[in-house]
């Protein structure tokens, strides 16, 4: 069975600090991971995908398959990043289609 | 196209009462999901479409579920018999084929059913 974790319901943390988001997969394969988020009054979107390597919005994740964890991470937090943020994951080829999310992580960033 | 849409944005029913949502998805996607999302959840997963077939319901998915996508553009889903604890917020997403990778959903907004 694949399962998501994310551990904390709520961070909280001034602007400037760096934030980690932490997530933690339970998947038999090689999986695909994701972050969504959801701003206020917002519909949940695509933040990144691990597989793309990418930062977007100076945030960044990177795999971990012997910890089996995708934390997502920035240096320097802004008040606009305070949001609900979902790790999810799928499986590759023909199982790629569905999503499994985690309960989301609540962050938010203090002036 | 400006997304995907889902109509009703609310619903409050009384219990006994049968419901019907519409999701129009992006028009290039030929992938469509239903996912619920209960108070503090993750979104669940219910159903996938891949043009008009169904290709898997969720164990989630009782018989008073059903949803059909019939001519692979716009889907609905039908809630017979509402019960209380169908009150939750009903996500519709859409992605497309292409490769092998999973590019990520496009998400509606979400329609929210409460049952009194």
């Amino acid at each position: 069975a694949q399962r998501v974790t994310q551990p904390e319901k709520l961070l909280s943390v001034f602007k400037g600090a760096p934030v980690e988001l932490k997530c933690n997969y339970s998947y038999s394969g090689s999986p695909e991971l994701f972050w969504y988020v959801q701003y206020s009054r917002q519909r949940l979107q695509l933040l990144l995908r691990h597989i793309s390597r990418e930062s977007i919005k100076g945030f960044t994740a990177d795999l971990n398959k012997g910890e089996t964890s995708f934390h997502l991470k920035k240096p320097f937090a802004q008040e606009e990043d305070s949001a609900m943020y979902y790790c999810a994951l799928s499986g590759r080829g023909g199982s790629n289609y569905k999503l499994t999310f985690g309960k989301g992580t609540l962050l938010t960033v203090n002036p | 196209d400006t997304g995907v849409s889902q109509d009703p944005r609310h619903k409050i029913t009384k219990r006994g009462q049968n419901v019907t949502f519409r999701c129009d998805p992006i028009s290039e996607h030929n992938r469509l999901y239903w996912y619920r999302q209960t108070l503090g959840q993750g979104p669940e997963f219910l159903t996938y479409f891949q043009n008009e077939a169904q290709l898997e319901k969720s164990r989630l998915l009782s018989d008073r579920f059903s949803a059909e996508r019939p001519k692979g553009s716009f889907s609905t889903l039908e809630i017979q018999r509402t019960e209380q604890g169908d009150s939750a917020m009903y996500l519709c997403a859409s992605s497309s084929l292409a490769g092998s990778g999973n590019y990520g959903y496009t998400f509606g907004s979400g329609t929210r059913l409460t049952v009194v």
